[in-house]
């Protein structure tokens, strides 16, 4: 099992603003991903994380608008730039250590732009 | 393509019920797990069961089993005794063996009444 911790919880923020995610994992973790949830959806794949590399991102989802850190096995973070009303969603920090295993998550980060 | 389908957006039952969610899957591999995610209003993701497509057994914990049938490819997720602390989004996911991203289903919202 993991734990991981995803700060903050949740912020209110202006648009055109950029908001930062941090995700802390308690062991080093090769694969880490990063997930938008609109509330009462689905999950939507925005990047895959690998540290040593440059983040993957998912049709729709672009560096400039998304970046990635991931500078280490146990770390990364997900910044939201420029800062739109449609970018409020929750956001999802997820790990999983070995090929068809399963994810751990952190508890989100719902993010509301005013 | 992998597919996962959840064709119940919503159910409801009283306490102490018993209520099937359903869940059906594409895909062409061979070797896979499948899951069910709970996700309560607190947003933390949390994995009620796994299943091995290899195993013919179907998986159980506690209140909870499956209902896997693999030439039909749907895996079912039944709740016994159900509770109030059951109240949330239920999520279907399946991952190969090879892979690291899990591929989600759309969920389910389930309320449990008193």
């Amino acid at each position: 099992s993991a734990v991981i911790s995803q700060k903050p919880s949740r912020d209110i923020c202006q648009r055109g603003t950029s908001l930062t995610i941090q995700c802390q994992v308690d062991s080093q973790v090769t694969m880490m991903f990063w997930y938008r949830q609109q509330p009462g959806q689905s999950l939507t794949l925005i990047a895959t994380a690998n540290q040593g590399s440059e983040a993957t991102y998912e049709s729709g989802f672009v560096i400039d608008k998304f970046p990635i850190s991931r500078p280490n096995l146990t770390f990364s973070t997900l910044t939201v730039s420029n800062m739109s009303p449609e970018d409020s969603s929750i956001y999802l920090c997820s790990v999983t250590f070995w090929a068809g295993g399963n994810a751990f998550f952190g508890q989100g980060t719902r993010l509301t732009v005013v | 393509a992998q597919t996962v389908t959840q064709s119940q957006p919503e159910m409801s039952v009283q306490e102490a019920e018993t209520v099937t969610l359903s869940c059906t899957y594409d895909t062409s591999e061979n070797n896979y797990y499948l899951f069910w995610y709970k996700q309560p209003p607190s947003r933390q993701m949390i994995l009620v069961i796994r299943q091995e497509a290899y195993k013919q057994q179907n998986a159980t914990e506690n209140r909870f089993s499956v209902n896997f049938q693999k030439a039909a490819k749907s895996f079912s997720l039944k709740i016994s005794d159900s509770q109030l602390g059951d109240t949330a989004m239920y999520f279907c996911a399946f991952i190969g063996d090879s892979n690291y991203q899990l591929i989600w289903g759309a969920g389910t919202k389930l309320i449990i009444k008193p």
